[in-house]
């Protein structure tokens, strides 16, 4: 069983550049959430996909945003990239299944390594 | 808003047993949780604390009190392999954002023989 899956590993790219990172979840999770995690501290949440819809938002500008697929598989898009968006970006999956959205059981893939210079 | 205090850095020997503390501050409550995350790697789940008391999960405990906005993670029998960054994640009510799960800024944790 394919847990959940990133792509492309490592990423660089120069400011105002735009990116886009794909997420494929583990079999038979509905849910998708981003992270970003700056160096030495913990994930902030970015948004949150179920049924192809952003369901919530966490703190971060409109310059981010995502896709969810019928399948499930996620992207996320960041526009007019800076500086400070350089990080790791972790997606996760849920499922409603084993608690749905309310279930703090994320499964976390290995995440995009994201340098802007 | 959410907010969550943990211990930067903890060094503990191998073998001993080790507790990090996580104290949060949120508008709703919907549960704790600890994610371990080692060097270069992705965040795994460890335990949930929906109400208070202590879940056991081998050697991995974990506390919550409701009424103090307190828990903690609790390592027994440590191995080298335990050293990690530790993270407690809390989740908001409805109100206040419940699919949105904040984490704290993680304690490492550093095992020596």
């Amino acid at each position: 069983d394919a847990g959940v899956t990133q792509s492309p590993t490592h990423l660089i790219k120069t400011r105002g550049q735009q990116v886009t990172l794909r997420c494929s979840p583990k079999s038979g999770h509905d849910t998708v959430s981003w992270y970003q995690q700056a160096l030495g501290q913990g994930p902030q949440f970015i948004f949150q996909y179920y049924e192809e819809e952003e369901r919530q938002r966490g703190n971060f500008p409109d310059r981010f945003s995502g896709h969810q697929f019928p399948n499930y598989s996620s992207e996320l898009n960041v526009n007019a990239l800076l500086l400070g968006d350089s990080a790791l970006y972790l997606c996760a999956s849920s499922s409603i299944y084993s608690g749905g959205a309310f279930s703090n059981e994320q499964f976390f893939g290995p995440g995009t390594r994201l340098t802007v210079l | 808003g959410q907010s969550l205090e943990q211990p930067s850095e903890v060094t503990a020997v191998e073998g001993a047993i080790v507790q990090i503390n996580c104290t949060y501050q949120t508008s709703g409550f919907y549960g704790l949780s600890w994610y371990q995350q080692h060097d270069g790697g992705a965040p795994t789940f460890l335990s949930y604390n929906g109400l208070d008391g202590l879940e056991e999960t081998g050697r991995f405990s974990s506390f919550l009190s409701r009424s103090d906005s307190y828990g903690y993670l609790l390592l027994q029998e440590l191995q080298m392999k335990d050293s990690a960054s530790y993270f407690c994640a809390v989740r908001g009510d409805a109100g206040a954002g419940s699919y949105q799960l904040t984490f704290g800024k993680g304690t490492k944790l550093s095992v020596i023989p």
